[in-house]
């Protein structure tokens, strides 16, 4: 069965600053990765996915992830953070595009 | 753009009473799902629907819950007598694609608040 760590429930930042959320996944086939933001009493919204496909992904609000097979790990990085960051951010796993599994998640506060 | 969308958005509801909760999947989807996030905690899989079957269901989803398809467009789930601990915000979710096609993508909607008292 697959599952997702999220190292770091909790991160904050000052706006300009690098942002880096880490996912960590441990999957029996080849996995399909995601991950969704949660903006304050909203619904999950898809931030980027990979599938199969080239390796840095790039998603929405200046958002990318690299998946590297080599560390189970699926990282999601912003070059330069806005205070509309500030969410809860959720990594997923999928086989096969079903029996999703969601990571705890990770709150980010930017700071001014 | 094709949204998933639920009702209601909260319902709150005396402990021991029926509730139904209420998904318009994207309609070309083939594959429906319910979850639940308690307030503060990590998005939980309760429950995928394909074919007017369950095909998977979690040790939370027990005697208590259900979920139907009544009509081709709903897809509801019901907790037949609540609890105090059902109370969470319940996303429905739907997908397009199966096991060898696509790329899995869950559409959520926006959830809608039950809380028990």
């Amino acid at each position: 069965a697959q599952s997702v760590t999220q190292l770091g429930s909790h991160v904050s930042v000052s706006e300009g600053a690098l942002v880096l959320l880490r996912c960590n996944y441990s999957s029996s086939v080849p996995p399909y990765l995601f991950w969704y933001v949660q903006y304050p009493n909203q619904g999950l919204q898809l931030l980027l996915k990979y599938t199969s496909a080239a390796t840095l992904v790039k998603g929405i609000n200046g958002f990318e992830a690299e998946f590297k097979k080599s560390e189970t790990s699926f990282h999601l990085t912003k070059p330069s953070a806005h205070m509309s960051d500030a969410a809860e951010y959720f990594c997923a796993v999928s086989e096969h595009g079903q029996n999703f599994v969601f990571g705890p998640g990770t709150r980010l506060s930017v700071l001014p | 753009e094709p949204e998933v969308t639920q009702t209601p958005s909260h319902q709150v509801t005396q402990m021991g009473q029926e509730v139904i909760l209420r998904c318009v999947p994207i309609s070309n989807h083939l594959y429906f799902y319910w979850y639940r996030q308690i307030l503060g905690q990590k998005v939980e899989f309760l429950v995928s629907f394909y074919n007017n079957e369950i095909s998977e269901k979690s040790e939370i989803f027990d005697d208590q819950f259900s979920v139907e398809r009544p009509d081709g467009s709903n897809f509801t789930l019901k907790i037949r007598s609540t609890k105090l601990e059902d109370s969470a915000m319940y996303f429905c979710a739907s997908s397009a694609q199966g096991q060898t096609s696509g790329t899995g993508e869950l559409f959520f909607g926006e959830g809608s608040r039950l809380t028990v008292l």
